[in-house]
């Protein structure tokens, strides 16, 4: 069975600062991992993933991710914090493409201060 | 232009009633979802069709009852509403196992 871990369910940066939302994953197969943004009352919409192509992954909005097999992690980095970027933000794993099912990790937010 | 829309946006009830969540995507995907986020954001997948075919069920209480009419729609029908059905229902959608798109939210509130 697949889980994800999203260490710290609250995060407060300062505008400008960088971003770090940790994120360890645990699969029996390759996984395919995602990292999906969501603002208040709205949807889920996805920052980017990682399907076993290159380890580090960049999204939208100038965040990337760098899948590390060895630490089963999949943490999400912004180098510069926008007060735009305080949201929900959801780590998600699947089996590596072979099922549909998505788990998501608990979530964690995002604050960010002025 | 929206890629999966549902109706409606919000949902209040009476606890015994039944009502349906009402999802479509203009994405041409072959693949539906419904998830649950809890008052913990917590979001767990309930339902899956690929191609009008039921392919996830996670033991979710039979009250509840997923029908896909078409490829394009996934509705979500529940029996007997309880308290702790009070949730946002999401509805996603994907072409076989890519990136999963998800709707905005249908917040359902039984009193």
């Amino acid at each position: 069975a697949q889980s994800v871990t999203q260490l710290g369910s609250h995060v407060s940066v300062s505008e400008g600062a960088l971003v770090l939302l940790r994120c360890n994953y645990s699969s029996s197969v390759p996984p395919y991992l995602f990292w999906y943004v969501q603002y208040p009352n709205q949807g889920l919409q996805l920052l980017l993933k990682y399907t076993s192509a290159a380890t580090l992954v960049k999204g939208i909005n100038g965040f990337e991710a760098e899948f590390k097999k060895s630490e089963t992690s999949f943490h999400l980095t912004k180098p510069s914090a926008h007060m735009s970027d305080a949201a929900e933000y959801f780590c998600a794993v699947s089996d590596g493409g072979s099922n549909y099912k998505l788990t998501f990790g608990k979530g964690t937010l995002l604050t960010v201060n002025p | 232009d929206t890629a999966v829309s549902q109706t409606p946006k919000y949902l209040v009830t009476q606890m015994g009633n039944d009502k349906s969540i009402k999802c479509e995507q203009n994405l041409g995907h072959d693949t539906m979802y419904w998830y649950k986020q809890d008052s913990k954001k917590f979001l767990k997948i309930m339902f899956s069709y690929n191609n009008k075919e039921l392919i996830i069920n996670e033991t979710v209480p039979n009250r509840f009852s997923p029908k896909s009419p078409d490829k394009a729609h996934l509705n979500l029908h529940i029996n007997s509403l309880e308290l702790g059905d009070s949730a946002v229902y999401f509805c996603a959608s994907s072409q076989e196992l890519d990136t999963q798109y998800f709707g905005p939210g249908t917040r359902l509130t039984v009193l």
